[in-house]
């Protein structure tokens, strides 16, 4: 089992709110993703990081934004949601080194936008 | 560019008997290769993976996988299955550049629904 948290597993918020997604690992992983998943779809990388203070966007184009202030943290945000944003977003850590090494997934959040 | 392909939205298969997911690749040079598993409302499981070496690996819950490289295939097998494997199961390719733009990233398949009847 991969250490990887994520919460809120569910949220229902109103259009225009500040959300933020949150994700810990205690694997110590320097690289952690963000995925966005449609139900019954494939997934869509839309932020990642190599490590403490890097940040990158992804495949798919997403209004969020993230940070990673500590290793083990990688929190999404949402500044103003939108019924467009529901869906729902997985977080996962690898290690460094070899591509070889396996993505760990979190539980996800669904986030639905009312 | 790396892509993988899922040719099977859906796969039926009665329970105890042996099931198949396909799975085909496009990527420069040697993939590594993934299978996860996705159960209603969790994350991804994983499943098993092809580094190097033997074309067959075994993976969680008896599952297996035949790497296939002139085909660049990588089919996910199961000689007898149960109806608890029934869930959403992708396929998943990551090039060997660990570093630069592409992270080493995984390319997922669309995703492919068995349903294991009794």
């Amino acid at each position: 089992e991969a250490d990887i948290y994520q919460t809120p597993r569910y949220l229902v918020i109103g259009t225009g709110k500040k959300i933020t997604l949150e994700c810990s690992q205690t694997m110590g992983h320097d690289k952690m993703y963000w995925y966005q998943q449609d139900p019954g779809m494939e997934l869509h990388l839309i932020h990642y990081s190599y490590g403490v203070n890097s940040t990158e966007k992804g495949d798919l184009s997403s209004e969020s934004t993230v940070s990673r202030i500590r290793t083990e943290h990688f929190p999404l945000t949402l500044e103003s949601a939108r019924p467009s944003h529901t869906s729902q977003y997985l977080c996962a850590s690898s290690e460094s080194g070899s591509s070889g090494n396996t993505i760990y997934f979190g539980e996800g959040s669904w986030l639905t936008v009312v | 560019a790396q892509s993988v392909a899922q040719p099977e939205d859906q796969v039926n298969v009665a329970e105890g008997n042996p099931l198949t997911v396909k799975c085909t690749y496009s990527v420069s040079g040697n993939p590594y290769l993934f299978w996860y598993v996705q159960y209603p409302n969790r994350g991804l499981q994983f499943l098993l993976k092809y580094i190097t070496g033997d074309n067959l690996v075994k993976g969680s819950y008896g599952f297996e996988a035949e790497f296939n490289k002139s085909q660049t295939s990588f089919h996910l097998k199961k000689p007898s299955a149960l109806v608890s494997d029934s869930a959403l199961y992708f396929c998943a390719v990551r090039d060997r550049a660990g570093r630069g733009s592409t992270l080493g990233r995984l390319y997922f398949g669309r995703g492919t629904q068995l349903t294991v009847w009794p």
